[in-house]
């Protein structure tokens, strides 16, 4: 099956400081990708989902300014945590849209991205 | 905003129970799909279940899909240790463009 990487794996920073988590399709062209949060033992929660060529779409109460998606290629989306405050903390996991469907039903995940803020 | 509810949250058994997980909707959905999840890691799909009434068996899981197709359970038959993690009911609705997940149901089976 296709795979989705995700770098980097854990992250620590300091408060205040900006986190990029880059989101790759390996063997595949992703138009469509999605950036989900997840806090312990809690579900996943969509966040954004992010078109290559166009503005990512961010679900209600999500801030667009604190979290900067970028696609600008067909197998890379990134997302940016701005100034990170410890609340940011949390599991950030990427997905991709199967290319052959092309339905949302199948999703190709990352490993997903545990970021630690002190 | 489409809601998949998911019960139990928590659940501890001996190994050898059987247990079962429900994901259930107000919403009809096209398929849903039921994933497995480690800590650290990302989602793992199990099956998807597309039919409304349809019953798929994975071992010792059976997931069925009601037949409105706004509900899902998971039945684990003689839990092991193994079956440990969190799991999720997610499905897209309809109307909806994105996959989105239950709440989920944390399982620990101890020996």
């Amino acid at each position: 099956g296709a795979v989705v990487s995700q770098h980097p794996s854990r992250v620590i920073c300091k408060s205040g400081t900006s986190v990029k988590i880059e989101c790759r399709s390996l063997d595949f062209q992703a138009t469509t990708m999605f950036w989900y949060r997840q806090f312990p033992k809690q579900s996943l929660m969509l966040m954004a989902t992010s078109n290559e060529g166009s503005k990512a779409t961010y679900e209600q109460g999500v801030e667009k300014d604190k979290f900067l998606i970028n696609h600008a290629s067909l197998t890379l989306s990134t997302l940016t945590v701005t100034s990170a405050h410890p609340e940011d903390s949390s599991f950030y996991i990427c997905s991709a849209r199967d290319p052959v469907s092309g339905r949302n039903e199948k999703l190709f995940f990352g490993s997903g991205t545990q970021l630690s803020v002190l | 905003t489409q809601l998949l509810e998911q019960s139990p949250q928590f659940l501890s058994i001996q190994e050898g129970e059987n247990l079962t997980v429900y994901c259930n909707s107000s919403s009809v959905f096209s398929s849903l799909q039921w994933y497995r999840q480690e800590p650290g890691e990302g989602p793992v799909l199990l099956v998807t279940v597309v039919t409304g009434g349809e019953v798929k068996k994975l071992k010792r899981l059976t997931f069925q899909f009601g037949d409105a197709r706004k509900d899902s359970s998971l039945h684990i038959t003689a839990a092991q240790p193994g079956d440990t993690g969190l799991y999720l009911c997610a499905g897209v609705s309809q109307a909806g463009t994105a996959l989105i997940f239950g709440k989920g149901t944390t399982l620990s089976v101890s020996s």
